[in-house]
């Protein structure tokens, strides 16, 4: 079956554009994630969705950054007037079960490489 | 809060060669432990996790990992590497109440003819 799709693959804008970044999770998946990770680095923890409700925006840096999942599937992270700083792979996630399956296994997609120029 | 670390950020190993990927983390509280595997342009692919009981875990690939509680570690092994096994490992801790998933930096295992 179809896995964690991300679009684009690639992204490249200049500093001060706006950036929406497409998370489309497993037929099904109740939970959703969204991750940073940067070169040479490991996934960093962005937010946290549990079906349409947004249940952890703990890791998200600041407030130029905002995520919807609004009928509990398709996702958006949004960046606005991104910095050169948020050059970066994001990346999603998504579980068959909720929060309190602590167990539950991710499955993540490939990935949206940004680069702000 | 937990937290994780990756000992090696680069392991080269020759063919057939054994390989120990070695990981430690920190948490006050009851923790999950994850090893992905990236390939290169895909994503994280889950190789094992522990959740409880037998420390010795074995996961895809020919992987397996030690889970010991009184060294924190979780170190990664294969008794014998092939030179499709050459990605990026990454550990990772969750608390067994929640859902965040802290990962480590990674190490980049490179394995050669």
């Amino acid at each position: 079956g179809a896995g964690v799709s991300q679009s684009p693959r690639y992204k490249v804008t200049k500093r001060g554009q706006d950036v929406a970044l497409r998370c489309d999770p497993i037929s099904g998946h109740v939970s959703l994630y969204w991750y940073r990770q940067a070169l040479g680095q490991g996934p960093e923890f962005l937010t946290y969705f549990n079906y349409e409700a947004q249940q952890d925006k703990s890791g998200l840096p600041n407030d130029r950054f905002s995520a919807e999942r609004p009928e509990g599937s398709i996702s958006t992270l949004t960046i606005q007037r991104t910095e050169q700083r948020d050059s970066a792979m994001y990346r999603c996630a998504s579980s068959p079960t909720g929060r309190l399956a602590g167990d539950n296994e991710q499955f993540f997609g490939p990935g949206t490489r940004l680069t702000v120029l | 809060a937990q937290s994780v670390t990756q000992l090696d950020s680069q392991v080269p190993v020759f063919e057939e060669a054994p390989v120990e990927l070695r990981c430690n983390y920190s948490s006050s509280v009851s923790v999950y432990l994850f090893w992905y595997v990236q390939y290169p342009n895909q994503g994280l692919q889950l190789l094992l996790k522990y959740l409880s009981g037998s420390t010795l875990v074995k996961g895809i690939n020919g992987f397996e990992a030690e889970f010991n509680k009184s060294q924190t570690s979780f170190h990664l092994r294969k008794p014998s590497v092939h030179i499709s096994d050459t990605a990026e490992y990454f550990c990772a801790v969750r608390n067994t109440g929640g859902f965040k998933t802290i990962f480590g930096a990674g190490t980049r295992l490179f394995v050669k003819a």
